[in-house]
């Protein structure tokens, strides 16, 4: 059973490019979480959806940064006209989403490393 | 609003040794999960141990135990025995039914473990 893969492992763009960053969740979640990392530092919510919907984007800047979880497909987090402060990791994580939310193990992808130069 | 503190940035350990790690929360949700993650220097990040709000008895998973302290709201982490590979940053995290699940993390302490 695959873990959550995320792809790409790293990525480089430069002030103003466009970043996409892919997670395919375990086999059988449905439920995804977005995650960034910025140095030394822990994780920070980005925003939460479920299949075709955004749960809680609580965690998102207003602006440049979107997330979406299609019907088919993996989740894609994008962050449109990237800057030097947007390089960190980013992380994605799944759950099932079978019973209580609070015992629900997140389990994680092996993060995107994002560099703006 | 919830929180997660870890107060230790760093810690030394040696080999075969136990260490624990510290971490107390915050959280006016009376439900509520807590959980370790280990980050090794790959980067990753790999589920320890969980602890429930209303689990009576602490979480044991191997190695690693969690103390598990409600009323002064502290769920510290210990490593038995500790081993080279043990030597990782780890993380302390909490989630609620109040936050929807998501989680909520400490900023971590790096555990260096000592031949």
């Amino acid at each position: 059973n695959a873990g959550v893969m995320q792809n790409p492992r790293h990525l480089v763009r430069r002030r103003g490019q466009e970043a996409r960053l892919r997670c395919s969740p375990m086999k059988g979640h449905s439920h995804v979480y977005w995650y960034r990392q910025l140095p030394e530092e822990g994780l920070k919510f980005m925003v939460y959806l479920q299949k075709e919907n955004i749960i809680d984007e609580s965690g998102m800047p207003k602006e440049r940064f979107s997330a979406e979880f299609p019907k088919e497909g993996p989740s894609i987090l994008r962050i449109q006209q990237v800057v030097r402060g947007d390089s960190a990791a980013y992380f994605c994580a799944s759950s099932p989403r079978t019973g209580s939310l609070t015992s629900e193990t997140q389990y994680f992808g092996p993060g995107t490393r994002l560099l703006v130069l | 609003a919830q929180k997660i503190t870890q107060t230790q940035p760093g810690m030394f350990v040696q080999e075969k040794e136990a260490v624990t790690l510290d971490c107390t929360y915050d959280t006016s949700d009376p439900s509520y999960g807590l959980f370790w993650y280990k980050q090794p220097s790959s980067g990753e990040m790999i589920f320890l141990i969980y602890q429930g709000s209303y689990d009576q008895q602490n979480a044991t998973e191997g190695r690693y135990s969690l103390n598990f302290q409600k009323a002064r709201k502290s769920a510290n982490l210990v490593i038995s025995a500790s081993q080279l590979g043990d030597s990782a940053m780890y993380f302390c995290a909490m989630s609620s039914n109040t936050n929807a699940g998501k989680s909520t993390f400490g900023d971590g302490t790096t555990l260096t473990v000592k031949p």
